[in-house]
């Protein structure tokens, strides 16, 4: 099972969007509905973003969203904030009860 | 709140056999399905198994041969057992709750750095 492919960096200035790609196959991401996302900052833990390729957890700021067509999930962060500068990594079912995560994308706040 | 804590020796010696625990809180273990994810320094992360609350398991097809996941439901806790380690499998590890929707991890332990050195 490879790893779903995201680019390695993204960024954008205070304010502004930006969005980050998960191309995977139709035997994982195009498959099923069950793309997640995760922000994971220096030294610390994975956090939950999106569920269910669109679903935001309880806290999640709603500048945070998720889509999906065919093979290819997205992540947007609108009005960026200097927080939300991290690593984040997307993950989906892959069938027979596996789980494959993406490769991760490094987002900058300019 | 839920909250998960990995414990285990910090160095492996290569060929010998990794074990980690993760002891929960705020949650019943019986009543969820627990996974353990790995990170290697710099990388993106692994899910490695899990164990759900059948007592059934799901291992990475990539280290299935290796990997046993467990629970003990009179410690609330759930364990990682890799065998014949090597450096490849030296990482942070990560235990994590099933959130039961199929598919996503919504807590996390603070993740045990593991080196698999002589």
């Amino acid at each position: 099972q490879s790893a779903l492919t995201q680019p390695p960096s993204a960024s954008g200035s205070p304010g502004q969007s930006v969005t980050i790609s998960c191309t995977g196959t139709s035997s994982d991401v195009g498959g099923y509905n069950h793309v997640s996302w995760y922000q994971q900052h220096p030294g610390k833990a994975p956090k939950l973003m999106i569920y269910e390729v669109s679903k935001r957890p309880s806290g999640v700021p709603d500048r945070f969203s998720g889509s999906k067509s065919g093979n290819t999930a997205s992540l947007t962060v609108s009005g960026l904030q200097a927080e939300d500068e991290a690593d984040y990594y997307c993950s989906s079912f892959a069938g027979s009860n596996n789980y494959v995560f993406g490769t991760g994308t490094k987002v900058t706040v300019l | 709140q839920v909250q998960l804590q990995e414990s285990g020796p910090g160095l492996v010696k290569p060929s010998e056999t990794l074990s980690l625990t993760c002891i929960v809180s705020g949650a019943s273990i019986s009543r969820y399905s627990w996974s353990w994810i790995r990170q290697p320094a710099g990388e993106g992360l692994e899910w490695i198994g899990r164990s759900y609350t059948s007592g059934g398991t799901d291992y990475n097809p990539s280290l299935r041969s290796r990997v046993t996941v467990s629970v003990d439901t009179s410690k609330n806790q759930f364990s990682l057992r890799l065998t014949s380690v090597t450096a490849a499998d030296t990482a942070v590890y990560y235990c994590a709750r099933d959130s039961g929707r199929a598919g996503d991890f919504d807590y996390w332990g603070q993740g045990t750095l593991v080196t698999v050195s002589s």
